[in-house]
């Protein structure tokens, strides 16, 4: 089984600035990677997936992340936050069946 | 399209009550999922279903039973109640990458 780890649990960033979430997985086996959002009594979006191909992937709302598989990393970017924006953010992990494994959850809060 | 549709979304229960969760889908996913999400636990997977009539326990199975006798359903049954089950519960379902209901908020007093 994967395990996922977020290493920061919140993450305070000001207006406009930017945002790195960092995200590492267990194993380095051939893997599906996934960013969800959680807006305030909301259930979980999907913001972005790599399944193949290039190894930086694009998703809603300005969100970009990086694949490393050297570093088993997933990392989540924003040049410039908005208030909007503020939400948990989570990592999950599938090794290509339909079981995923999600990390604990990073708390981004976009101070004005 | 709905999507994954869950209900209720709140509830309250005393101890030791029963009720059950329930979720549809209509995209025809085969795998379907109920998670529970704790402060500061993230997502903890209780049980998945691969298809109609086929069931397994996940990480966190005790106290809780599902079913799974179409595509579409797959509900989530609480026995016995218990103050340790207060907690927002989510459905998905997957193909590929995973959808997700908007969540019930059990509280068991």
């Amino acid at each position: 089984a994967q395990s996922v780890t977020q290493l920061d649990s919140q993450v305070p960033v000001f207006e406009e600035a930017p945002v790195e979430l960092r995200c590492n997985y267990s194993s380095s086996v051939s893997v599906y990677l996934f960013w969800y959002v959680q807006y305030p009594n909301q259930g979980l979006q999907l913001l972005l997936k790599y399944l193949s191909g290039s190894t930086l992937v694009k998703g809603i709302n300005g969100f970009e992340a990086e694949f490393n598989k050297s570093q088993t990393s997933f990392h989540l970017r924003k040049p410039s936050v908005h208030i909007s924006d503020t939400a948990e953010y989570f990592c999950a992990v599938s090794d290509r069946g339909n079981q995923f494994y999600f990390g604990t959850g990073t708390s981004l809060t976009v101070i004005p | 399209n709905a999507g994954v549709t869950q209900t209720p979304k709140f509830r309250i229960l005393k101890i030791g009550q029963s009720m059950t969760l329930q979720c549809t889908q209509d995209m025809n996913h085969n795998y379907m999922y109920w998670y529970r999400q704790d402060p500061g636990m993230g997502l903890k997977l209780i049980y998945y279903s691969v298809g109609a009539g086929i069931t397994d326990k996940g990480e966190v199975p005790n106290g809780y039973n599902v079913s799974r006798s179409t595509t579409e359903d797959f509900p989530l049954r609480l026995e016995l109640a218990a103050p340790s089950q207060t907690s927002v519960y989510f459905c998905a379902s997957s193909f590929n990458s995973y959808t997700f209901g908007s969540g019930t908020r059990l509280t068991v007093v």
